[in-house]
């Protein structure tokens, strides 16, 4: 059974450009969350959605990064435009319930270079 | 405020010996407290949970954890490591006021 898909796994872009990050969560959960992940800060978690509507964003860095959840099975994470500092590995998390202290399942990864 | 402090960042240990990732917390709040691993370039995979009932929490691939209040420490460990446990480990923990904080993570290095 398919496990939470994210993609691309890699990109590579400069600054400047837009970034869209996706992911397709585990069929049947209704929480999705998205962290970045970086030597310098470790993991954090950017956004979390319930039933496809945001519940805390509190983790979003600036305006220039913006969440989208438009069905159960799909969601974005942009960045306009992109900076250097954006640079890490983007993961894509879904559960099952509401509320972070439910068992998360992770994706792969969207590792970013910002050039 | 709420915090996670995971004490090692690299543990080395040999094959077949026991396991000890050292965990401390500090919460106004009673926490759930987790143990998430992270294998080379995948995301990360539940260990273990503990919520609140028993103190001595068993885990997957024979990993537990026990809850030590009077210490604010939750240490993971295992009896006998093997080579497919290299791998790097967080400790997660999560409160009603403070959400959800990772540890800095402690990587764990088996030598044959």
């Amino acid at each position: 059974d398919a496990g939470v898909i994210q993609s691309p796994r890699h990109e590579v872009t400069e600054m400047g450009q837009e970034v869209t990050l996706r992911c397709k969560p585990i069929s049947g959960h209704n929480s999705l969350f998205w962290y970045r992940q970086t030597m310098m800060r470790g993991l954090e978690l950017l956004i979390y959605f319930n039933n496809n509507v945001p519940i805390d964003d509190s983790g979003m860095p600036e305006d220039r990064f913006s969440a989208k959840m438009p069905n159960a099975s799909f969601s974005t994470l942009k960045i306009q435009p992109s900076e250097p500092r954006d640079s890490a590995v983007y993961f894509c998390a879904s559960s099952v319930g509401q509320g972070e202290w439910n068992e998360q399942f992770f994706g792969p990864g969207t590792r970013l270079t910002v050039l | 405020a709420q915090s996670v402090t995971q004490l090692d960042s690299h543990v080395s240990v040999s094959e077949g010996t026991p396991v000890l990732l050292r965990c401390n917390y500090s919460s106004s709040y009673s926490p759930s407290l987790f143990w998430y691993v992270q294998h080379p370039n995948k995301g990360l995979q539940l260990l273990l949970k503990y919520t609140s009932a028993a103190t001595l929490v068993k885990g997957i691939n024979g990993f537990e954890a026990e809850f030590k209040k009077s210490e604010t420490s939750f240490h993971l460990t295992k009896p006998s490591a093997h080579m497919s446990d290299a791998a790097e480990y967080f400790c997660v923990s999560y409160s009603s006021a403070s959400k959800i904080i990772f540890g800095s993570g402690t990587r764990l290095s088996i030598r044959p």
